[in-house]
C-alpha cells in the first residue's frame, strides 16, 4: 500500500491559464473522488468515479472543470481558464466499495493551486 | 438538509492534557460516522469509523463515542502530544458515495 499520490504538490499559475492535476489512487481501489478545500473549511465534493465511469459531478462546478479516469486507474482534473476563486487545495481520495459502506477514504496530500 | 456541525471551531490546550471534540449531524439515513485528522498542508487521515451499533471505539489515545439517538459524536484525546496539533474533521456518508464533511476543529497543543 503506497498510498494515494498527487502531482504536482503545488501549482502557481496566472489567471486564464489551464492547469491539470494527476491522482494515482491505491491500486486495488475502484472508487476515486476529487474534492476542493479552502482554508478553514472541510473538503467540498467535486466529482466521483466508480472504476472508469464518472458517476457524479457537483453542480457547483462550472464547465471549466473536467475530470477523467481512463482505464479506471489514475485520474486527472483539468481546470480551464483559471480564475482567482479557483485557488484552493485539490484533494483526491480513493476507497474500496463494500456492501456495508464502511470502507475508509484514503486521501492524497493534495495539490495546492495558487492563481496570480 | 444533511449537515455536519463541529465544535469548538478551535481549541488550545497544554501538552499532556485531555480534550473532547464534538460533532452533531443531521444526515439521514445514517450508516456510519468517521473522524479524520488533517495535519497542515496534508490530506486527511482516517482515525476511526463508527457504525450506528457502536457506542465507543478507541484508536490509541483517541476514543470516539456515538449516540445515534441524539445524532452526536465526540472524539476524546487523552494525554495530548504536540503531534496532535491538527484539524479534526467529522464526516458522515450521505448515500452510496457522497460524504458530508464538517468544517473541522483546529487543535493546537502547546508545550
Amino acid at each position: 500500500d503506497t498510498g494515494v499520490s498527487q502531482d504536482p504538490r503545488h501549482k502557481i499559475t496566472k489567471r486564464g491559464q489551464n492547469v491539470t492535476f494527476r491522482c494515482d489512487p491505491i491500486s486495488e481501489h475502484n472508487r476515486l473522488y476529487w474534492y476542493r478545500q479552502t482554508l478553514g473549511q472541510g473538503p467540498e465534493f467535486l466529482t466521483y468515479f466508480q472504476n472508469e465511469a464518472q458517476l457524479e459531478k457537483s453542480r457547483l462546478l462550472s464547465d471549466r472543470f473536467s475530470a477523467e479516469r481512463p482505464k479506471g486507474s489514475f485520474s486527472t482534473l483539468e481546470i480551464q481558464r483559471t480564475e482567482q476563486g479557483d485557488s484552493a487545495m485539490y484533494l483526491c481520495a480513493s476507497s474500496l466499495s463494500s456492501g456495508l459502506g464502511n470502507q475508509p477514504q484514503h486521501f492524497g496530500d493534495g495539490t495546492r493551486l495558487s492563481i496570480l | 438538509k444533511n449537515q455536519v456541525e463541529q465544535s469548538p471551531q478551535s481549541l488550545i490546550i497544554l501538552e499532556g492534557k485531555n480534550c473532547t471534540l464534538q460533532c452533531n449531524y443531521t444526515v439521514s439515513p445514517f450508516s456510519n460516522l468517521r473522524w479524520y485528522k488533517q495535519d497542515t498542508g496534508r490530506g486527511p487521515v482516517s482515525l476511526t469509523i463508527m457504525t450506528f451499533s457502536e457506542n465507543t471505539k478507541s484508536n490509541g489515545r483517541y476514543t470516539a463515542t456515538l449516540d445515534a439517538d441524539t445524532k452526536q459524536s465526540s472524539l476524546h484525546i487523552t494525554a495530548s502530544q504536540l503531534s496532535d496539533s491538527a484539524s479534526y474533521i467529522c464526516v458522515v456518508p450521505s448515500g452510496t458515495y457522497k460524504y458530508i464533511f464538517g468544517t473541522g476543529t483546529r487543535l493546537k497543543v502547546l508545550a
